[in-house]
C-alpha cells in the first residue's frame, strides 16, 4: 500500500541554524501538507500547498517557514532560522481530494532545537 | 474557541471491553476524521466521515456523526492491547478550507 515517508526521522540543531525536512507524498497525490506537534499538545497545521503554490498558512508558518516542491516527489519544509520552540514532531501528509480532503500522514521527523 | 475537542482525555478499560470516545466541534464542516497515534509515532488514518453522513464501519470501528449536536464518537469494540494509543478527531471546514484541525486526543490503554 502506497505511503508517505519522511526523512529525517530525527534531527537534531543548534539554534539559529537552518533545517530542511522531507518528505516524499504518496504518488498521485495532489495536495500536501505539513503538520507539527509539540509534545503533548495537539496537532498542527502548518501549511498547504497545491499546483506549486501554497493554498492556505497558518499564523505559525511565519517568514522563517518555508516550501517548495523541487521534483515530482519530493516536498520539503525549511525552517531557516531555528528557535527552541520550533522543537516539535513535523508532520507530512497528501491528499488526492476528491471533494472529502482525506489525508494521509507520514511517520514524521522530530526536530530538536538545543 | 477550540474545534475538535475529545472526551475523555484518558480512557482505561479491559481487554475485550468496548471503547467509546467522543468528539465535539463548533463550526461547520465538511467531513470529520479520526487518527490512531501509537506513542511518538505517525498518524494513522482510521475513517472519514462526511458531513451528510451519520454512521460508518470499518471493521471493528464504527463512527457516528450528528451534525445537529455538532458531535462524533468512535467506538472501537472488543478492544485489544495493540489498541492501546492516542485518538484524534480532525475536522475539515466548509468553504474550500483544505486544513484539518484536530482536538487534544484521548489517550486509550487497553489492560491485558
Amino acid at each position: 500500500e502506497p505511503e508517505v515517508t519522511q526523512t529525517p526521522s530525527h534531527q537534531v540543531t543548534q539554534m539559529g541554524q537552518e533545517v530542511i525536512l522531507r518528505c516524499v507524498p504518496i504518488s498521485n497525490h495532489l495536495y500536501f501538507y505539513w503538520y507539527r506537534q509539540i509534545l503533548g499538545q495537539k496537532v498542527e497545521f502548518l501549511v498547504s500547498f497545491y499546483n506549486n503554490e501554497i493554498s492556505e498558512k497558518s499564523e505559525i508558518f511565519d517568514d522563517q517557514f518555508s516550501v517548495e516542491r523541487p521534483d515530482g516527489s519530493n516536498f520539503t519544509l525549511k525552517i531557516r532560522s531555528t528557535k527552541l520552540e520550533d522543537s516539535a514532531m513535523y508532520f507530512c501528509a497528501s491528499g488526492a481530494r476528491d471533494n472529502y480532503n482525506e489525508q494521509f500522514f507520514g511517520p514524521g521527523t522530530r526536530l530538536t532545537v538545543l | 474557541s477550540q474545534q475538535g475537542e475529545e472526551d475523555p482525555q484518558a480512557l482505561s478499560i479491559q481487554e475485550g471491553e468496548n471503547a467509546t470516545m467522543n468528539c465535539s466541534y463548533k463550526t461547520s464542516i465538511n467531513n470529520l476524521q479520526w487518527y490512531r497515534q501509537n506513542s511518538g509515532r505517525g498518524l494513522v488514518h482510521l475513517i472519514l466521515i462526511r458531513s451528510n453522513e451519520r454512521e460508518k464501519h470499518s471493521g471493528r470501528l464504527r463512527v457516528t456523526l450528528d451534525t445537529s449536536k455538532k458531535s462524533s464518537s468512535l467506538l472501537i469494540t472488543a478492544s485489544r492491547a495493540a489498541d492501546t494509543a492516542s485518538y484524534f478527531c480532525a475536522t475539515a471546514l466548509i468553504q474550500g478550507a483544505q486544513k484539518l484541525v484536530f482536538g487534544q486526543g484521548t489517550r486509550l490503554t487497553i489492560n491485558p
